[in-house]
C-alpha cells in the first residue's frame, strides 16, 4: 500500500527558513516524479513544485521559484522541501502527491504538514 | 491562458445528476484530471485521462471533454459526494501544472 507522510511544519517567523519531508512506503520510489502542492486556509489547491524521478528536471511555481527548492534522496525514499525567506502568504498545508508512471495525474497524496508564517 | 476555471459551487438533490466542468487553454493539448477534497482530508484522485477511474471509485463518477472543456459527471448523486472537486492539467508548456479554483458539491 501507498504511503506518504510529510513532516517537518510548524510556525515560523516572516523571513525564516523550514525544511519539509516527505517519507514514500509502499511503491519504488526511485520510479515516480513527485510534485509538492499546497492549500492555503480556506483556499483551493495550489501546486508550487515537481520533481522527476531521478531529481534532474525540477519545476517551480512562480510564487515560488527562487525562494523554495525541491530534492530528493532515492535511497531513503524521501522528497524534501526546503522553503527560504518565507512569507505570510506561504501559510498553507502542504501535501505531497506522487504522479502516476504516465506522469499526468496525482496519483497519491500525503496527508499534509501545516506551514504558519507569522510575524 | 494558464488558467483552469471552474464554477465555485453547484448542488444537485440526491439521486440526480450533476456535472462539473473545468475550462482552459490547456485542456485542448492535456486530459484533466480531477480530485476529490472533504472537510480535513487530503485530495484524492477520482478522474484521470479519457474517462478512467482509480480502483475503488463508483461508476457513478465519469468524465468528458471536448476542446477547451473538461466535465466531471456524478449520475444518482449520494450524500458522500459532497465535496471539493478540483480539476487539474498540465499548463500549455507541460512544465508546469495547473489546478482549477476548485467547486464545492451540495447534495440536497
Amino acid at each position: 500500500e501507498v504511503h506518504l507522510v510529510e513532516s517537518g511544519g510548524g510556525s515560523v517567523q516572516t523571513g525564516g527558513s523550514l525544511r519539509l519531508s516527505c517519507a514514500a512506503s509502499g511503491f519504488t520510489f526511485s520510479y515516480y516524479g513527485m510534485n509538492w502542492v499546497r492549500q492555503a486556509p480556506g483556499k483551493g489547491l495550489e501546486w508550487i513544485s515537481y520533481i522527476s524521478s531521478s531529481g534532474r528536471v525540477i519545476s517551480y511555481a512562480d510564487s515560488v521559484m527562487g525562494r523554495f527548492t525541491s530534492s530528493r534522496d532515492n535511497a531513503e525514499n524521501s522528497l524534501y522541501l526546503q522553503m527560504n525567506s518565507l512569507r505570510a502568504e506561504d501559510t498553507a498545508i502542504y501535501f505531497c502527491a506522487r504522479d502516476s508512471l504516465g506522469g499526468y495525474e496525482l496519483e497519491y497524496w500525503g496527508q499534509g504538514a501545516l506551514v504558519t508564517v507569522s510575524s | 491562458s494558464s488558467e483552469l476555471t471552474q464554477d465555485p459551487a453547484v448542488s444537485v438533490a440526491l439521486g440526480h445528476t450533476v456535472r462539473i466542468t473545468c475550462q482552459g487553454d490547456s485542456l485542448r493539448s492535456y486530459s484533466a484530471s480531477w480530485y476529490q477534497q472533504k472537510p480535513g482530508q487530503a485530495p484524492f484522485l477520482v478522474l484521470f485521462g479519457k474517462n478512467i477511474r482509480p480502483s475503488g471509485i463508483p461508476d457513478r463518477i465519469s468524465g468528458s471533454s471536448t476542446g477547451n472543456i473538461a466535465s466531471l459527471t456524478i449520475t444518482g448523486a449520494q450524500a458522500e459526494d459532497e465535496a471539493d472537486y478540483y480539476c487539474s492539467s498540465r499548463d500549455s508548456s507541460g512544465n508546469h501544472r495547473l489546478f482549477g479554483g476548485g467547486t464545492k458539491l451540495t447534495v440536497l
